[in-house]
């Protein structure tokens, strides 16, 4: 079975500076990996996802966010945050042999100004 | 194009009563997911359709909940009777191919509250 935690519930940072969602996950066979958001009121978007190959992924709005297999972690990263970025983030995966999404119980950032 | 569509958007209802939630999926997705977040836990899939088979239910809590897709298009989940810990927010995505890395595109999900 597979399990998906996020470190963090909650992450304030101030406008403009680096921040990093951190997850990790557990699976006895190989996954894929994604980052979802959702803003206020509305559904959850992708961001990025990882599915084999460099294990560094460069999503929208700037995202960006490594699979490290020694560690199971694939950590969201943002080198410049923007007021906007205020939304709950969810790291899931998917194992290679299914179709079932498991998430994580999400991140919530608060972007300040 | 628009976007996986779902109603109600909110629904309260007391312990013991029905709820039809219903879900409109990006048209030509034959992937179609429900999935439930109870008070701010994880996402927990539920179950996924290809057109209208049900591929796997195997997240689906209890009898009391009933997915259908007829016809392939949009999907109805009925919560019979309704139970206090049935409230949450339910998610509903659809995707275009039979591949598991398609994109899934998500509703707005409906808020259920039951009293």
């Amino acid at each position: 079975a597979q399990s998906v935690t996020q470190l963090d519930s909650q992450v304030p940072v101030f406008e403009e500076a680096p921040v990093e969602l951190r997850c990790n996950y557990s699976s006895s066979v190989s996954v894929y990996l994604f980052w979802y958001v959702q803003y206020p009121n509305q559904g959850l978007q992708l961001l990025l996802k990882y599915l084999s190959g460099s294990t560094l992924v460069k999503g929208i709005n700037g995202f960006e966010a490594e699979f490290n297999k020694s560690q199971t972690s694939f950590h969201l990263r943002k080198p410049s945050v923007h007021i906007s970025d205020t939304a709950e983030y969810f790291c899931a995966v998917i194992n290679t042999g299914g179709f079932k999404t498991i998430f994580g119980a999400g991140t919530r950032l608060f972007v300040k100004a | 194009e628009a976007g996986v569509t779902q109603f109600p958007s909110h629904s309260v209802i007391e312990k013991g009563q029905t709820v039809t939630l219903r879900c409109d999926p990006i048209s030509g997705h034959d992937n179609l997911y429900w999935y439930r977040r109870v008070m701010g836990k994880e996402i927990k899939f539920l179950l996924h359709f290809v057109k209208e088979s049900k591929q796997d239910e195997s997240g689906m809590p209890n009898n009391r909940f009933l997915a259908e897709r007829t016809g392939g298009t949009y999907s109805t989940l009925k919560v019979q009777p309704a139970e206090l810990e049935d409230s949450g927010v339910y998610f509903c995505a659809s995707s275009q191919a039979q591949i598991r890395t398609d994109t899934q595109y998500f509703g707005p999900g409906t808020r259920l509250t039951v009293l």
